[in-house]
């Protein structure tokens, strides 16, 4: 089976900027989760996705956004991008089941520089 | 906040066994004791997870106490491809990871 796929891997926008990003799950798999990752923050949950209905999301800021669509490929938009947003985002995608089968399968990543 | 608490590194010598401790003394009865990895900027890989009973796969083992406050992770034979950040989660299916800071695992040559 093809792995979680991220596109772009590298992005640089500037301040003020939008930026959407592109995740597509491992096949047959319905939930896709977004995290942010910075090297004063760690891993910070963003949303999470399953059968196109987001399901939880964690504390950011409304000018993160995501979508999934029913193909079970997600995007995030992050909208006037600031400086703290440089990060590495990353994708995992898992069957969404409950805790019993809850493994996650991260993708490598899109990382976003903000200028 | 992270509900897990992990020493901040460790260090072990290639080939022997690596025991990486987690504290989770707030576990709930229906939350899974999940461990992840990550290799220097990669994405976290899943390495195995648990309930209450001892669990192993082809990647390590999984010691759960009996009260399931704390567990442990175990390479059985390190190598130096296993120098990663361990993060120890757990979650009752809430889809939300709160992912704490981890432990440094630098295996030595």
């Amino acid at each position: 089976k093809a792995g979680v796929t991220q596109t772009p891997r590298y992005l640089i926008k500037t301040r003020g900027q939008q930026v959407t990003l592109s995740c597509s799950p491992i096949s047959g798999h319905r939930s896709v989760s977004w995290y942010q990752q910075t090297p004063g923050q760690g891993l910070q949950f963003l949303f999470e996705y399953f059968s196109e209905t987001q399901r939880n999301k964690g504390n950011f800021p409304g000018r993160f956004s995501g979508r999934q669509f029913s193909n079970s490929r997600s995007e995030m938009n992050v909208s006037t991008l600031e400086l703290g947003d440089s990060a590495l985002y990353l994708c995992a995608s898992s069957y969404g089941g409950g805790a019993r089968y809850n493994e996650q399968f991260f993708g490598p990543g899109t990382r976003l520089t903000v200028l | 906040d992270a509900k897990t608490t992990q020493p901040t590194s460790m260090d072990c010598a290639e080939g022997r066994a690596a025991n990486l401790p987690c504290n989770h003394s707030t576990i709930s009865g229906n939350e899974y004791v999940y461990w992840y990895r990550q290799i220097h900027s990669q994405g976290p890989q899943y390495i195995i997870h648990g309930l209450k009973n001892n669990e192993t796969n082809e990647m390590a083992s999984l010691i759960i106490t009996e009260d399931r406050k704390s567990s442990t992770l175990i390479l059985p034979h390190a190598t130096l491809r296993d120098t990663a950040v361990y993060y120890c989660i757990v979650t009752a299916g809430t889809y939300k990871y709160i992912f704490g800071t981890g432990t440094r695992l630098k295996v030595l040559a």
